[in-house]
């Protein structure tokens, strides 16, 4: 069913640098790309999300960057914080929401 | 505002059982979808209703899988006879008239283990 493959699987990062996640997609009917956050024994919760017809999308620390001709799209967490510490799943959405694998993102103190 | 509330928040069970997973969606919502995450997974669709009516239900196994949203509201998932492998989280998210905007909301989700 995956057809948004994600990566890296995982990423440790110190804290005050820069995250960053990329995913790819194949299906071009996707017309809604969010990312999520999760928590151990919680659900995923919605961070950032962008539709195609823009290149990026800034709220806070957290960037979506959108490559529509490349179908690639990426988070950025600027300043990461030890508290970012959670497994990040980038999205996209037709009919329905398609996950990519998740990626599990440590930041050290 | 509540959240999508599941119950309960983990079972075990012996393969061959039966098993119900229960979600109240946030209220209003009409859509209601019930997601499996295996562990170091990303969430699988298995069943999304649109009030009471199955809207896509493709990848649901129905030879042991089955899955019932009463008056539109509350959603069951059943599971009989449990595999090993279906060992996993499920987890239900509602959305509600413009999910574009505000996303699917999951709730915490039921750890199932069959051993």
């Amino acid at each position: 069913q995956q057809q948004v493959k994600q990566s890296p699987q995982s990423l440790i990062v110190q804290k005050g640098g820069i995250s960053i996640i990329n995913c790819a997609y194949e299906n071009t009917a996707f017309d809604y790309f969010p990312w999520y956050q999760q928590f151990p024994g919680k659900g995923p919760a919605l961070l950032i999300a962008i539709r195609p017809d823009v290149s990026e999308k800034k709220e806070g620390r957290f960037t979506i960057s959108f490559n529509k001709s490349a179908k690639q799209f990426s988070l950025h967490i600027m300043d990461s914080q030890p508290g970012d510490s959670a497994t990040y799943f980038c999205a996209a959405n037709y009919d329905d929401m398609r996950f990519g694998a998740g990626t599990r993102l440590t930041v050290k103190p | 505002e509540a959240g999508v509330a599941q119950s309960p928040r983990y079972k075990i069970i012996e393969k061959r059982q039966s098993v119900a997973f229960w979600c109240n969606p946030i209220s209003g919502h009409a859509t209601l979808y019930w997601y499996q995450q295996i562990l170091g997974q990303g969430p699988k669709l298995l069943i999304q209703f649109q009030n009471n009516g199955v809207v896509d239900d493709s990848q649901l196994p129905k030879d042991r899988f089955s899955a019932e949203r009463l008056k539109g509201v509350d959603s069951t998932l059943k599971i009989q006879p449990a595999k090993l492998e279906d060992s996993a989280v499920y987890l239900c998210a509602s959305s509600g008239t413009n999910p574009y905007l505000y996303g699917y909301t999951f709730g915490s989700g039921t750890r199932l283990t069959v051993v």
